[in-house]
């Protein structure tokens, strides 16, 4: 139980175009998604939480707009990275929390890479 | 501020036991994880401790003393496909998690 599928896996995208990414908890409702991102040979960064149905909240530093966040569902979360370009390239990791907080089930990742 | 301090890279031999420490300064505790990721996947959940003491769950053992901010994570009959990093995480009085920059363990036959 308590698995999250991730898609795309990987994706190369031109600059300045944008790119969505979609998190799905696929056994379990999760009302809390969260996003994180990985530079190599880093810790992650937790980027965002979002509850199903409300507006996501934001880390300090991390700019809402060009990040949006959708959790239009108990199963489904999205990020989409608008106007890409090449150093928003990073491992993009979602996990998803059925209740409590402490039981964050990490997606496989999604690896974006912005030429 | 919140820290979290784990030894970068550490090494062991196959069949061997290894202890990655994690010591931790945050505003406040409400439980500690401990992450394996493997490179370039997700992070897989190891454990989860909120009272002090020693957790046990197969190979892998966890390990917390709230008062001296500091867990450990103890592998047994280290295998070749525990050659990973692994992430040590608290939450914060905020429930924030402040995670580690994880530890890279390197086995070698």
């Amino acid at each position: 139980g308590a698995v999250v599928s991730q898609h795309p896996s990987w994706v190369i995208c031109k600059s300045g175009t944008s790119v969505k990414i979609e998190c799905r908890s696929l056994d379990f409702q999760a009302t809390t998604m969260f996003w994180y991102r990985q530079f190599p040979k880093q810790s992650l960064m937790l980027m965002a939480t979002s509850n199903e149905g409300s507006k996501a909240t934001y880390e300090q530093g991390v700019e809402k707009d060009k990040f949006l966040i959708n959790h239009a569902s108990l199963t489904l979360s999205t990020l989409t990275v608008t106007s890409a370009h090449p150093e928003d390239s990073s491992f993009y990791i979602c996990s998803a929390s059925a209740g409590e907080f402490y039981e964050q089930y990490f997606g496989p990742g999604t690896r974006l890479t912005v030429t | 501020g919140q820290n979290i301090d784990q030894p970068t890279e550490m090494t062991a031999t196959e069949g061997a036991i290894v202890q990655i420490n994690c010591t931790y300064q945050t505003s406040g505790f409400n439980g500690l994880f401990w992450y394996q990721q493997h490179a370039g996947e997700a992070p897989t959940f190891l454990s989860y401790n909120v009272l002090d003491g020693l957790e046990e769950k197969g190979r892998f053992s966890s390990f917390l003393s709230r008062s001296k901010g500091y867990s450990y994570l103890l592998l047994k009959e280290l295998q070749m496909k525990d050659s990973a990093s692994y992430l040590c995480a608290v939450i914060d009085s905020n429930y924030q998690l402040i995670w580690g920059a994880g530890t890279k363990l390197i086995i070698k036959p």
